[in-house]
């Protein structure tokens, strides 16, 4: 059965980097069938797409994101990484590590809560 | 980028009663669209693929439909375990994008 876990700080303060990792176990990382993702989920509000990374190492950002935003992969783990620098308020979130066929999410982490606050 | 409305933005209904979600996109993204449910302090769940495709083990009282730039999501009888929130996905274009969702509540 496919998992998907996120770790990392639930707190962060502001101007630092939120660094957060996604671990998968029950399917490889290298398949070349699947995408990984990031979505966030502000308090109260709805779904916000970070990014993607293909296990060769291509990623796809969200341009609202994008200069602040690293998103790697290490298959020897079997495990993403997400990489959001100079956070403010408007970054906390729950964060959710996902697979991706295709056209779809099937698989989801089932969140981490970051806060940014001093 | 491109945007998905979903309407309602919020709804009441009852048990037994026929449910519709609607999605629109501000272009034509074929039939890359996804539905998800979401209850809270859950990630959320994915229902219908490629606008019309069941997943396997989702309850056939969820449908799907719609091309291009209109889709909807049908609940045919709604269920008590069926109140939640409701997201459109599209996967047509980077960036990926989702629909501000559709709470549906009990009356």
């Amino acid at each position: 059965q496919l998992q998907l876990q996120e770790s990392g700080p639930g707190l962060v303060k502001p101007s630092e980097a939120l660094s957060l990792t996604c671990t998968v176990s029950g399917a490889s990382i290298s398949s070349s069938s699947y995408y990984w993702g990031w979505i966030r989920q502000p308090p109260g509000k709805g779904l916000e797409w970070i990014g993607s990374i293909y296990y060769s190492g291509s990623t796809y950002y969200n341009p609202s994101l994008k200069s602040r935003v690293t998103i790697s992969v290490d298959t020897s783990k079997n495990q993403f990484s997400l990489k959001l620098s100079s956070v403010t308020a408007a970054d906390t979130a729950v964060y959710y590590c996902a697979r991706r066929i295709t056209i779809f999410y099937d698989y989801w982490g089932q969140g981490t809560v970051v806060t940014v606050s001093s | 980028a491109i945007q998905l409305t979903q309407s309602p933005s919020s709804l009441s209904a009852s048990v037994g009663d026929r449910v519709t979600i609607t999605c629109r996109a501000s272009q034509g993204i074929s039939s890359a669209l996804a539905w998800y449910q979401q209850k809270p302090g859950k990630a959320p769940k994915l229902l219908i693929y490629d606008a019309s495709s069941l997943k396997s083990g989702v309850p056939s009282r969820f449908s799907g439909s719609g091309s291009g730039t209109d889709f909807a999501l049908i609940i045919s009888s709604l269920q008590p375990e069926d109140f939640a929130t409701y997201y459109c996905q599209q996967f047509k274009t980077y960036p990926l994008t989702f629909g501000g969702g559709t709470k549906v509540e009990i009356k």
